[in-house]
């Protein structure tokens, strides 16, 4: 059983800060990670994607890739109010997408002003 | 048109009652997805399907029944309802290099009393 472990929080960072959000996954062939944003009742918007080890830019997005400790993470720069949401992190695993996502509980942020 | 929709946003049923929620996409994606979030479990797959004659049961299949219409459609059923169905059930479509296009629907709301 695939599993997806992170920080169910609430993770409270202050406004202009920088956000910090962990995954660990217990698939040690997993090829694809992504974080997603989810806004209280609304659906999932992926935000990134990484599937090398390092690290992966997008605007005040990063994502941070370690297979060997089976880890990935979210960084948030400038963090602002809107930013405070659910995170979701999810593997897709040795057989690609044929078996569909699987999803950690999420991570709560709140961005305090 | 959105990208993925789904009918209805929002319903309550009894239980024992029948119940379809419907998905559309206009992305073209082969490979379709049913998920339900229920408060702190996350997101789990229930069904998926790569195209229309290919169906496959998720981590969470018993008490639903899909059918992929067509390659934009893909609807799932509940025969009869319990209550512990009760969940905001989100429909997803995957595609694109590395799964990196990813959309899922505005979820349908279900309460069954």
């Amino acid at each position: 059983q695939k599993e997806v472990e992170q920080n169910s929080g609430p993770l409270s960072v202050p406004e202009g800060a920088i956000a910090s959000l962990n995954c660990t996954y217990s698939d040690r062939v997993s090829q694809s990670f992504f974080w997603y944003r989810q806004y209280s009742g609304k659906s999932p918007e992926l935000i990134m994607s990484i599937y090398s080890n390092g690290d992966k830019e997008d605007g005040r997005f990063t994502a941070q890739l370690n297979k060997a400790s089976q880890y990935v993470s979210l960084l948030i720069r400038d963090s602002q109010p809107s930013d405070s949401a659910t995170y979701l992190c999810a593997v897709i695993g040795s057989g690609g997408g044929a078996d569909g996502l699987t999803f950690g509980k999420g991570t709560h942020l709140i961005i305090q002003p | 048109d959105a990208d993925v929709t789904q009918t209805p946003r929002n319903r309550i049923t009894k239980t024992g009652k029948r119940i379809m929620l419907e998905c559309s996409q206009t992305k073209g994606h082969d490979r379709m997805y049913w998920y339900r979030q229920d408060p702190g479990l996350g997101l789990r797959l229930i069904y998926y399907s790569f195209d229309v004659k290919d169906i496959n049961k998720g981590e969470i299949s018993d008490g639903y029944s899909v059918s992929r219409q067509a390659q934009a459609k893909f609807s799932l059923s509940l025969e009869s309802a319990i209550p512990n169905q009760t969940a905001l059930y989100f429909c997803a479509t995957i595609g694109g290099v590395g799964d990196n296009e990813q959309f899922f629907g505005p979820g349908t709301r279900l309460t069954v009393l």
